[in-house]
């Protein structure tokens, strides 16, 4: 069955202390993945995607993931958080069908 | 990226009523998607609309509940009927844009609909 993981639902952190929000998806062809952010009252944007390629895929805002395969995982990070940063990020995978498949969210909390 | 905008952004029904909601697009697009939100939750794919077709429901969703339009290429709407409190959630419509050399995915700002 096709699923995304997202194994922390709450995760708090300090003003620039690194981050890493964790994602595991189980999909029976070639995954495209993708991170989207949503702020309160906001719709989705899209962080970053990979397709193909070099597994270490850059994003907008400073935002990094790691594609590794024999872990089914597609970890987000980022070297220093900003108070900004406070947000949900959902994880999604997806294929050629264009349907996306979400993970349940991991709300970031960013204290001062 | 592609401009969606979505009508009304909020609204809150009576029990048994139908709300209607609209989904429009900067420019044409083949597929469009409505999906659910539920409070503290994520996003659940409620339908594919392409234009000129029948929309594709996913298991759990039928048209009776959640009728879709979808007149042209840029403006789809998606009709929750019949409305009870466990509808309470955001709608969100998105729609497929090639960036780069694979398709992306752009959503709306969504509709957040509370039931009474």
């Amino acid at each position: 069955a096709q699923s995304v993981t997202q194994p922390d639902i709450h995760i708090t952190v300090s003003e620039g202390a690194s981050l890493e929000l964790r994602c595991n998806y189980s999909y029976g062809a070639t995954p495209y993945l993708f991170w989207y952010v949503q702020s309160p009252g906001q719709g989705l944007q899209l962080l970053l995607k990979y397709f193909s390629g070099d597994t270490l895929v850059q994003g907008i805002k400073g935002f990094e993931a790691e594609f590794k395969r024999s872990q089914s995982s597609f970890n987000l990070r980022k070297p220093s958080v900003h108070w900004s940063d406070a947000a949900e990020y959902f994880c999604a995978v997806g294929g050629d069908t264009d349907k996306l498949i979400f993970g349940t969210g991991t709300r970031l909390q960013v204290f001062p | 990226s592609a401009v969606i905008s979505q009508k009304p952004s909020r609204d809150i029904c009576q029990r048994g009523t139908s709300l209607t909601i609209q989904c429009q697009v900067d420019s044409q697009v083949t597929m469009m998607f409505w999906y659910r939100q539920q409070p503290g939750q994520s996003l659940t794919l409620i339908a594919t609309a392409n234009q000129g077709s029948e929309a594709t429901y996913e298991s759990g969703f039928v048209i009776d509940k959640f009728p879709i339009s979808r007149p042209n290429l840029t403006f789809s709407t998606l009709t929750v009927s019949n409305m009870s409190p466990e509808d309470s959630s955001i709608y969100l419509c998105s729609v497929d844009r090639l960036a780069g050399s694979h398709n992306e995915q752009f959503f709306g700002p969504g509709t957040r609909l509370t039931v009474l």
